[in-house]
């Protein structure tokens, strides 16, 4: 198994600004993922996060509203920039989906709340 | 990867009943998972069954795949208040990434 540290467990910010969220794993993986999940909605998968290469974004997500990184196999940032109330959001870190026996770990979350 | 959906979007029973939720998909997959949410927060793997079983159980979960029908179950016996939390299921096309449809909301009531 894997143990997927997220942080912070929540912030609440002022619009234009930007917040970094970072997930540490305990073990290498190959795999990383970004979502969002909005009040009483499903989680939407932001982009896969690579190692060594840019980040993989999903339809209606973009690299200069959501900078990912991915510096080594156990870690990686999210940042939502330039942030308005519409970001508010849960943003869920995971990792796995190959080897790990298939399954996804997933950070505890960060609840973020954009004034 | 292709969106599996979930079925009811809410479900409410008493302590000690079983709870059924159904999840259907679209294409052919290796394998398809479930996982609970609690209250928002990261969600957790409960079970994954492959695309040649068709039935699995952990603990007081049971897991049935119908790969004809595209579609799976997960019944949950003799619930407590502590599953109170949204289920979701993920079939694994054998791509690499997941996606989650809108889960079903399960709230045992003590």
């Amino acid at each position: 198994s894997a143990v997927i540290s997220q942080k912070p467990s929540r912030d609440i910010c002022q619009r234009g600004t930007s917040l970094t969220i970072q997930c540490q794993v305990d073990s290498q993986v190959t795999m990383m993922f970004w979502y969002r999940q909005q009040p009483g909605q499903s989680l939407t998968l932001i982009a896969t996060a690579n190692q060594g290469s840019e980040a993989t974004y999903e339809s209606g997500f973009v690299i200069d509203k959501f900078p990912i990184s991915r510096p080594n196999l156990t870690f990686s940032t999210l940042t939502v920039s330039n942030m308005s109330p519409e970001d508010s959001s849960i943003y869920l870190c995971s990792a796995g989906g190959q080897g790990i026996n298939e399954k996804l770990f997933f950070g505890s979350g960060t609840q973020l709340s954009v004034l | 990867s292709q969106q599996g959906e979930e079925d009811p979007q809410a479900l409410s029973i008493q302590e000690g009943e079983n709870a059924t939720m159904n999840c259907s998909y679209k294409t052919s997959i290796n394998n398809l998972q479930w996982y609970r949410q609690n209250s928002g927060r990261g969600l957790v793997h409960l079970i994954l069954i492959r695309s040649n079983e068709r039935e699995k159980h952990s603990g007081r979960l049971r897991v049935t795949l119908d790969t004809s029908k595209k579609s799976s179950s997960l019944l949950i016996t003799a619930s407590r208040a502590a599953d109170t939390a949204s289920y979701f299921c993920a079939p694994d096309s054998g791509t690499y990434k997941y996606i989650f449809g809108t889960g079903t909301r399960l709230k045992v009531l003590a």
